[in-house]
């Protein structure tokens, strides 16, 4: 499952600030979703897009913007953050959104560490 | 929406022993259920994973179970091992889902030598 990147690593900002996290797919893979992964639980699913376009968002505020490029890549974007949005942000990728009884396998990136101060 | 409920929160085991995890659905449409493994500080990492056109399926000392009537799937491990400590989470998808995965609360599994 390794091949999903994304970046920075680790980063610290100070609330209402905006932050930008980067994430490069597998090599073949035309679907990313971005998860918030707070200290403790699991991860939550944010949105996800294929083909440069949204396909599902999560129960997120609208200061979470996200956005697919025509390689596959893509950005999330967070606005106005607080101390709230702390949390490690996990980009996942697949071949494709199509779930079906075949499915498609997702793989996670090692994330992104946000902290907000 | 899917609901997914995970037990138990904390798990302890002595090395070689089997160890248990089982998770409960709400969305009778999740056809999807994988695994995944996460050690501290890092990403999770899928260990296994079973559709709901099978009812088991193994790899080497891991297995899964689906019951779709009882919508519950469980996670099993043999002859456990130090270095199967770690967080595990299940995770549930709906047909045409895409990659919305809906986590259980984790299980963190420690193996005691």
């Amino acid at each position: 499952d390794a091949g999903v990147t994304q970046s920075p690593t680790h980063l610290i900002k100070t609330r209402g600030q905006h932050v930008t996290l980067r994430c490069s797919p597998i090599s073949g893979h035309k679907s990313v979703s971005w998860y918030q992964q707070v200290l403790g639980q699991g991860p939550q699913f944010i949105f996800q897009y294929y083909e440069k376009e949204e396909r599902g968002r999560g129960n997120f505020p609208d200061r979470f913007s996200a956005r697919q490029f025509p390689n596959y890549s893509s950005e999330l974007n967070v606005n106005a953050l607080l101390l709230g949005d702390s949390a490690l942000y996990l980009c996942a990728s697949s071949l494709s959104p199509v779930g079906g009884n075949s499915g498609n396998t997702i793989y996670f990136g090692e994330g992104s560490w946000l902290t907000v101060v | 929406g899917e609901n997914v409920e995970q037990h138990p929160s904390t798990l302890s085991v002595q090395e070689g022993d089997s160890a248990v995890i089982k998770c409960t659905y709400s969305d009778s449409a999740s056809n999807y259920f994988p695994w995944y493994k996460q050690e501290l500080g890092k990403r999770p990492q899928l260990i296994i994973d079973i559709r709901s056109n099978v009812g088991e399926k193994k790899d080497q000392r891991i297995a899964v179970t689906l019951n779709k009537t009882a919508k519950h799937f469980s996670l099993h491990i043999t002859e456990t091992q130090p270095e199967d400590s770690a967080v595990y989470f299940c995770a549930a998808r709906p047909t045409g889902g895409g990659n919305k995965l809906t986590f259980g609360t984790g299980t963190q599994l420690k193996v005691e030598l």
